[in-house]
């Protein structure tokens, strides 16, 4: 069964910091990894999509990194500012078994606090 | 519309009661999800459809759920009998054709409360 892990749960950093988030996961056979950023009471914005024979991909002040083989990716954001502040999302498109779905496998994300 | 709706966005129910939350998807997404997200947690697959098929329903937690696309664009998830453990934010999202490349681009989703 495919899992999810994102560490820190909770991050607070300075205005101005780069910061690295990280996401691990049991199951190399994906389709792609997608970071999203979730705002209170809001739903879920799409940040990098990365697909599995890709290794990174940029957006902005963005950056996403894929090693499948290890089961990790980790996202990178420069010179964080306080809109910055949300939770962030790291969730695999588990390559479909007999019976499976397009279901994503998301883990429990990681706040992040801009001050 | 320009993205995924879900209406209402906040529903208080009496432990009991049933429950209906729509969602309507970006015009013409061929697939469509519906997630539950507990306080604290990431999103948690519950159905899935293509079209007016519900292909895989396996997440969902009991046969009080059930959900219904039937033109294959709006969809709802009904709750039955409402549990106080069913109280969660429900995510709604639909993607354009083939998900294992295409992004997920989500609702604002419902936030629950049973009583």
């Amino acid at each position: 069964k495919q899992e999810v892990t994102q560490i820190p749960a909770a991050l607070s950093v300075p205005e101005g910091e780069n910061l690295v988030l990280n996401c691990s996961f049991t199951d190399s056979a994906i389709y792609n990894l997608q970071w999203f950023r979730q705002d209170p009471g809001k739903g879920l914005t799409s940040l990098l999509l990365i697909q599995s024979s890709q290794r990174e991909q940029t957006s902005g002040r963005l950056n996403a990194s894929l090693d499948k083989s290890s089961g990790r990716s980790t996202l990178y954001i420069a010179a964080s500012q306080p809109g910055d502040s949300a939770t962030y999302l790291c969730a695999v498109h588990p390559i479909l078994t007999q019976g499976g779905s397009e279901k994503l496998v998301f883990g429990k994300g990681t706040k992040l606090t801009v001050n | 519309g320009a993205g995924v709706s879900q209406s209402p966005r906040y529903k208080v129910a009496k432990r009991g009661q049933d429950v209906a939350l729509r969602c309507d998807p970006i015009s013409g997404h061929v697939s469509l999800f519906w997630y539950q997200q507990a306080l604290g947690q990431g999103p948690e697959f519950l159905t899935y459809f293509q079209n007016e098929a519900q292909l895989d329903k396996s997440g969902l937690p009991s046969d009080r759920f059930f959900a219904e696309r039937p033109e294959g664009s709006v969809s709802t998830l009904k709750i039955q009998r409402t549990q106080q453990e069913d109280s969660a934010v429900y995510l709604c999202a639909s993607s354009a054709r083939d998900s294992s490349t295409d992004t997920q681009y989500f609702g604002p989703g419902t936030r629950l409360t049973v009583l």
